[in-house]
């Protein structure tokens, strides 16, 4: 167990529609990072947040979004679904300063869009 | 540019030495990392090593570090059935201040007894 929550789980949903997706970073990590995984493109990086402030952003689509809270959780909301967007979506944290900044996984969120 | 590259697949049987190899672009990468993942699982960070390193040892796992080619592998000694899973490695390229990990296709490891 890292220690990042991710939820929910599983998520089934139809295209058009809208999605949030929850992740709890490991306490005391102040840094937030979004995956996804799918089939045909791997592991890529989507954003990054810190501290409640967006830091550094990847290959992440206009319908989607993310902000981290106050409380260090964040969110990453996905709309105008489509099918291509079905994906493993992986939350991790890390705590900068930290030596590697090791980034910790969470289980991550199954989407499948139909 | 950044692109890691890994084989996609490894069989081995139990017992065995596995190897499983990667090559990065990024020679300002300051740390890699070994990451697995289990079916249906998340991915678990099982080592890393600084740039500065040659090889690093961590009980079954081994890491050697051949900067000059832009070579990593990782060793895993006595591999366990348990072992078998999907093992990626990832650099933390210096132009994004660490801000993000780039992937590698990852490596399917099957353990056979």
């Amino acid at each position: 167990d890292s220690g990042v929550t991710q939820t929910p789980k599983h998520l089934i949903t139809a295209t058009g529609q809208r999605v949030t997706l929850r992740c709890s970073p490991r306490s005391g990590d102040l840094s937030v990072y979004w995956y996804q995984q799918s089939l045909d493109q791997g592991l890529q990086f989507l954003i990054q947040y810190y501290n409640g402030e967006e830091r550094a952003k990847g290959n992440i689509l206009e319908r989607f979004s993310a902000q981290q809270f106050p409380d260090l959780h964040s969110e990453l909301n996905l709309s105008s679904l489509e099918l291509g967007d079905s994906a493993l979506y992986f939350c991790a944290s890390s705590l900068p300063g930290r030596a590697a900044e090791t980034q910790y996984f969470g289980p991550g969120t199954r989407l499948l869009v139909l | 540019g950044e692109d890691v590259e890994q084989s996609l697949f490894l069989s081995v049987r139990e017992g065995d030495s596995s190897v499983i190899n990667c090559t990065y672009t990024d020679s300002s990468s300051t740390y890699l990392y070994w990451y697995k993942q289990e079916p249906g699982a998340g991915l678990q960070l099982l080592t890393y090593i600084f740039s500065n390193m040659d090889m690093k040892q961590d009980q079954r796992l081994t890491v050697l570090l051949n900067k000059k080619d832009k070579h990593l592998s990782l060793r895993i000694a006595d591999t366990q059935t348990g072992d078998s899973a999907i093992y990626f490695c990832a650099e933390s390229p210096m132009n994004t201040g660490f801000q993000k990990l780039v992937f590698g296709t990852g490596t399917r490891l099957l353990v056979s007894p």
